[in-house]
């Protein structure tokens, strides 16, 4: 079946605008994770999501990061008042359940001039 | 929280030749422990996975064994080729099903 997906693939924009970045999982996953790679480094966790609920949203770097899942599927990563520091490939990754095998999309690139 | 530490940060071994990569962790309580694969400009691909009621797995030339007592575990992989060239990190997932990853380590296979 399909992947995860995720969009846009690359983003361009201007410091202080918000950008939102989508996220669809694989069909039937109930698990959702996003995290933030920077240029040659890991991977950082910045929140799950069981269903449509986000039991820990301690992993966002600041208040101006929120997420939100809608259905149990997509899930939509936003950023308000970008930095040049939310320069970054944005991964998203699904899971069928808690703890089980993780599938990651292939990112969206951030790039904040 | 978790804190997963890895090394080495790069390896170059010799086509045919064993790599081993290895992550310690501190939360005795992280219970599934992932290695993926990335290379270059790709997403993260699932090599291998082990849970913490297993100590050794193995899938052809990648094993990957867990410590529990001292909260560490390997990534071996046996014959190198060229295409295992990458970048290998390995995970640990807490009780809370928070996933916390390594710094990664860049695998240079040289023919």
């Amino acid at each position: 079946g399909a992947g995860v997906s995720q969009s846009p693939s690359n983003k361009v924009t201007e410091k202080g605008k918000d950008v939102e970045l989508r996220c669809d999982p694989i069909s039937g996953h109930t698990a959702l994770y996003w995290y933030r790679q920077s240029l040659g480094q890991g991977l950082e966790f910045l929140i799950y999501f069981q269903g449509n609920s986000a039991p820990d949203k301690s992993g966002l770097p600041s208040d101006r990061f929120s997420a939100e899942r809608t259905g149990g599927s997509v899930s939509t990563l936003t950023i308000q008042r970008t930095q040049q520091e939310d320069s970054a490939v944005y991964l998203c990754a699904s899971s069928h359940g808690k703890g089980d095998t993780q599938y990651f999309g292939p990112g969206t690139r951030l790039t904040v001039l | 929280g978790e804190n997963v530490e890895q090394h080495p940060s790069t390896l170059s071994v010799q086509e045919g030749d064993s790599a081993v990569i290895k992550c310690t962790y501190s939360d005795s309580a992280s219970n599934y422990f992932p290695w993926y694969k990335q290379e270059l400009g790709k997403r993260p691909q699932l090599i291998i996975d082990i849970r913490s009621n297993v100590g050794e797995k193995k899938d052809q030339r990648i094993a990957v064994t867990l410590n529990k007592t001292a909260k560490h575990f390997s990534l071996h992989i046996t014959e190198t080729q060229p295409e295992d060239s990458a970048v290998y990190f390995c995970a640990a997932m807490d009780p809370g099903n928070q996933f916390y990853f390594g710094t990664g380590t860049s695998l240079t296979v040289i023919p």
